[in-house]
Protein backbone atom coordinates (compact mmCIF):
# COMPACT_ATOMS: atom_id res chain seq x y z
CA UNK A 1 0.00 0.00 0.00
CA UNK A 2 1.17 3.38 0.07
CA UNK A 3 1.69 5.82 2.63
CA UNK A 4 3.41 9.42 3.65
CA UNK A 5 4.30 9.93 7.65
CA UNK A 6 5.23 13.08 8.92
CA UNK A 7 5.90 13.89 12.76
CA UNK A 8 2.39 14.81 14.53
CA UNK A 9 3.67 17.74 15.89
CA UNK A 10 6.59 20.96 15.51
CA UNK A 11 7.18 23.51 17.55
CA UNK A 12 8.98 26.75 16.96
CA UNK A 13 9.72 30.69 17.91
CA UNK A 14 8.70 33.26 15.81
CA UNK A 15 11.29 34.24 13.35
CA UNK A 16 12.88 30.66 13.49
CA UNK A 17 13.46 28.20 10.37
CA UNK A 18 11.44 25.03 10.55
CA UNK A 19 11.12 21.93 9.36
CA UNK A 20 8.79 19.16 8.55
CA UNK A 21 10.03 15.95 6.91
CA UNK A 22 7.62 13.14 5.05
CA UNK A 23 8.65 9.80 4.10
CA UNK A 24 6.97 7.75 2.05
CA UNK A 25 6.60 4.42 0.90
CA UNK A 26 4.55 4.54 -2.32
CA UNK A 27 5.08 2.91 -5.93
CA UNK A 28 5.44 5.35 -9.41
CA UNK A 29 4.37 8.97 -8.30
CA UNK A 30 4.07 12.32 -10.41
CA UNK A 31 5.35 14.37 -7.53
CA UNK A 32 5.50 15.46 -3.96
CA UNK A 33 2.91 18.46 -2.60
CA UNK A 34 2.49 20.37 0.32
CA UNK A 35 -0.84 21.93 1.61
CA UNK A 36 -1.18 24.23 4.56
CA UNK A 37 -4.25 23.81 6.97
CA UNK A 38 -5.56 26.22 9.36
CA UNK A 39 -7.70 25.12 12.04
CA UNK A 40 -11.45 25.15 11.08
CA UNK A 41 -10.11 26.02 7.49
CA UNK A 42 -9.64 23.65 4.49
CA UNK A 43 -6.03 22.88 2.68
CA UNK A 44 -4.39 24.78 0.39
CA UNK A 45 -1.85 24.30 -1.79
CA UNK A 46 1.45 25.66 -1.22
CA UNK A 47 4.35 23.85 -3.41
CA UNK A 48 5.14 21.22 -5.68
CA UNK A 49 8.20 19.39 -6.35
CA UNK A 50 8.34 17.05 -9.43
CA UNK A 51 11.99 16.76 -9.83
CA UNK A 52 14.48 16.00 -7.33
CA UNK A 53 16.09 19.19 -5.22
CA UNK A 54 14.95 22.61 -3.85
CA UNK A 55 11.74 24.67 -5.21
CA UNK A 56 11.75 27.99 -3.48
CA UNK A 57 8.68 30.40 -3.02
CA UNK A 58 8.99 33.25 -0.92
CA UNK A 59 9.67 31.86 2.58
CA UNK A 60 8.94 28.43 2.05
CA UNK A 61 10.86 25.83 0.60
CA UNK A 62 10.41 22.17 -0.60
CA UNK A 63 12.55 19.53 -1.12
CA UNK A 64 12.38 15.89 -2.62
CA UNK A 65 14.53 12.90 -2.86
CA UNK A 66 13.20 10.02 -4.78
CA UNK A 67 16.26 7.40 -4.08
CA UNK A 68 15.64 8.65 -0.21
CA UNK A 69 11.68 8.21 -0.42
CA UNK A 70 12.20 11.98 1.04
CA UNK A 71 10.95 15.58 1.64
CA UNK A 72 10.40 18.23 3.29
CA UNK A 73 9.00 21.31 3.82
CA UNK A 74 11.24 24.35 5.08
CA UNK A 75 9.14 27.36 6.66
CA UNK A 76 12.03 30.83 6.93
CA UNK A 77 11.18 33.33 9.19
CA UNK A 78 8.31 32.31 11.07
CA UNK A 79 5.52 34.15 11.68
CA UNK A 80 2.44 33.77 14.05
CA UNK A 81 0.13 33.41 11.21
CA UNK A 82 2.19 30.04 9.81
CA UNK A 83 1.07 27.97 12.61
CA UNK A 84 -1.35 25.45 10.84
CA UNK A 85 -1.38 21.83 9.87
CA UNK A 86 0.71 21.06 7.08
CA UNK A 87 0.05 17.83 4.33
CA UNK A 88 2.44 16.08 2.12
CA UNK A 89 0.50 14.45 -0.48
CA UNK A 90 1.18 12.90 -3.75
CA UNK A 91 -0.51 11.81 -6.82
CA UNK A 92 -0.29 8.33 -7.57
CA UNK A 93 1.12 7.37 -11.19
CA UNK A 94 -0.93 4.22 -11.73
CA UNK A 95 -4.31 4.57 -13.59
CA UNK A 96 -6.28 6.05 -10.79
CA UNK A 97 -4.42 9.25 -10.77
CA UNK A 98 -5.46 9.26 -6.80
CA UNK A 99 -4.23 12.21 -4.68
CA UNK A 100 -3.25 11.04 -1.15
CA UNK A 101 -2.25 12.64 1.71
CA UNK A 102 0.50 12.50 4.58
CA UNK A 103 -1.05 12.20 8.39
CA UNK A 104 -0.15 16.05 8.94
CA UNK A 105 2.24 17.73 10.97
CA UNK A 106 0.70 20.36 13.29
CA UNK A 107 2.67 23.44 13.89
CA UNK A 108 2.75 25.78 16.44
CA UNK A 109 4.47 29.26 16.85
CA UNK A 110 5.67 31.11 20.01
CA UNK A 111 6.51 34.34 20.60
CA UNK B 1 -14.69 31.77 -10.31
CA UNK B 2 -16.04 31.21 -6.99
CA UNK B 3 -14.20 28.11 -6.19
CA UNK B 4 -15.39 24.46 -4.83
CA UNK B 5 -18.64 24.86 -3.24
CA UNK B 6 -20.00 22.73 -0.44
CA UNK B 7 -22.81 22.77 1.41
CA UNK B 8 -24.16 22.13 4.29
CA UNK B 9 -21.33 23.99 6.07
CA UNK B 10 -22.52 22.27 9.13
CA UNK B 11 -25.07 19.22 9.63
CA UNK B 12 -26.25 17.80 12.91
CA UNK B 13 -28.12 14.75 12.69
CA UNK B 14 -29.72 12.04 14.58
CA UNK B 15 -28.10 8.62 14.28
CA UNK B 16 -30.40 6.50 11.72
CA UNK B 17 -31.02 9.77 9.58
CA UNK B 18 -30.14 10.07 5.79
CA UNK B 19 -27.33 12.42 5.30
CA UNK B 20 -26.83 13.99 2.08
CA UNK B 21 -23.97 16.27 1.42
CA UNK B 22 -23.33 18.30 -1.89
CA UNK B 23 -20.29 19.55 -3.78
CA UNK B 24 -20.22 22.07 -6.88
CA UNK B 25 -16.53 21.56 -8.10
CA UNK B 26 -14.69 24.00 -10.31
CA UNK B 27 -15.72 25.10 -13.54
CA UNK B 28 -13.56 22.99 -16.33
CA UNK B 29 -12.01 21.16 -13.34
CA UNK B 30 -12.99 17.42 -14.30
CA UNK B 31 -11.82 15.34 -10.84
CA UNK B 32 -13.05 15.43 -8.01
CA UNK B 33 -12.65 13.51 -4.57
CA UNK B 34 -14.28 13.35 -1.31
CA UNK B 35 -12.20 13.12 1.62
CA UNK B 36 -13.50 13.08 5.05
CA UNK B 37 -11.03 14.45 8.08
CA UNK B 38 -11.14 13.33 11.69
CA UNK B 39 -8.27 13.91 14.31
CA UNK B 40 -7.42 10.15 14.82
CA UNK B 41 -7.24 9.31 10.87
CA UNK B 42 -6.39 12.47 8.99
CA UNK B 43 -7.58 13.25 5.51
CA UNK B 44 -8.45 9.85 4.08
CA UNK B 45 -9.89 9.49 0.42
CA UNK B 46 -13.42 8.18 0.46
CA UNK B 47 -13.81 8.55 -3.63
CA UNK B 48 -12.61 9.53 -7.12
CA UNK B 49 -14.27 10.82 -9.60
CA UNK B 50 -13.11 11.47 -13.18
CA UNK B 51 -14.87 12.73 -15.62
CA UNK B 52 -18.00 12.23 -13.69
CA UNK B 53 -17.16 8.49 -13.44
CA UNK B 54 -16.32 6.82 -10.29
CA UNK B 55 -12.48 5.41 -10.74
CA UNK B 56 -11.93 4.74 -7.22
CA UNK B 57 -14.37 4.26 -4.07
CA UNK B 58 -11.65 1.92 -2.25
CA UNK B 59 -11.77 4.11 0.65
CA UNK B 60 -15.72 4.22 1.37
CA UNK B 61 -15.76 2.50 4.82
CA UNK B 62 -19.61 0.83 4.03
CA UNK B 63 -22.56 0.39 2.14
CA UNK B 64 -24.06 3.09 4.19
CA UNK B 65 -22.01 5.42 2.12
CA UNK B 66 -22.67 6.40 -1.65
CA UNK B 67 -21.76 8.92 -4.07
CA UNK B 68 -22.50 10.47 -7.15
CA UNK B 69 -21.38 12.92 -9.75
CA UNK B 70 -24.80 13.21 -12.15
CA UNK B 71 -22.95 15.17 -14.20
CA UNK B 72 -19.56 17.56 -14.16
CA UNK B 73 -20.58 21.11 -11.58
CA UNK B 74 -22.76 18.50 -9.29
CA UNK B 75 -21.57 15.37 -6.77
CA UNK B 76 -23.16 13.94 -4.05
CA UNK B 77 -22.44 12.16 -0.87
CA UNK B 78 -24.58 10.33 1.13
CA UNK B 79 -24.98 8.45 4.83
CA UNK B 80 -28.34 6.52 5.09
CA UNK B 81 -28.29 5.86 8.03
CA UNK B 82 -25.70 7.57 9.63
CA UNK B 83 -24.03 6.84 12.69
CA UNK B 84 -22.10 8.93 15.37
CA UNK B 85 -18.66 7.43 14.69
CA UNK B 86 -19.58 9.12 10.77
CA UNK B 87 -18.82 12.68 12.79
CA UNK B 88 -16.48 14.23 10.47
CA UNK B 89 -15.43 17.10 8.21
CA UNK B 90 -16.03 15.78 4.73
CA UNK B 91 -14.03 17.74 2.36
CA UNK B 92 -15.05 18.07 -1.43
CA UNK B 93 -11.81 18.74 -4.18
CA UNK B 94 -11.61 19.45 -7.69
CA UNK B 95 -8.54 19.55 -9.81
CA UNK B 96 -7.60 18.83 -13.42
CA UNK B 97 -6.73 15.35 -14.14
CA UNK B 98 -3.71 14.10 -15.57
CA UNK B 99 -0.23 13.99 -14.15
CA UNK B 100 2.08 16.60 -13.13
CA UNK B 101 1.35 19.07 -10.76
CA UNK B 102 -2.28 18.92 -10.58
CA UNK B 103 -3.16 20.89 -7.42
CA UNK B 104 -6.63 20.14 -5.76
CA UNK B 105 -8.65 22.75 -4.57
CA UNK B 106 -10.61 22.54 -1.48
CA UNK B 107 -14.06 23.60 -0.67
CA UNK B 108 -14.89 24.75 2.80
CA UNK B 109 -15.88 21.57 4.23
CA UNK B 110 -18.86 19.94 5.92
CA UNK B 111 -18.81 19.95 9.51
CA UNK B 112 -21.05 16.73 10.43
CA UNK B 113 -22.42 15.71 13.67
CA UNK B 114 -23.84 12.67 14.45
CA UNK B 115 -25.77 12.44 18.02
Amino acid sequence: GQSLEQPSEVTAVEGAIVQINCTYQTSGFYGLSWYQQHDGGAPTFLSYNALDGLEETGRFSSFLSRSDSYGYLLLQELQMKDSASYFCAVRLMDSSYKLIFGSGTRLLVRP
Amino acid sequence: DAGVIQSPRHEVTEMGQEVTLRCKPISGHNSLFWYRQTMMRGLELLIYFNNNVPIDDSGMPEDRFSAKMPNASFSTLKIQPSEPRDSAVYFCASSVQGGGNTEAFFGQGTRLTVV
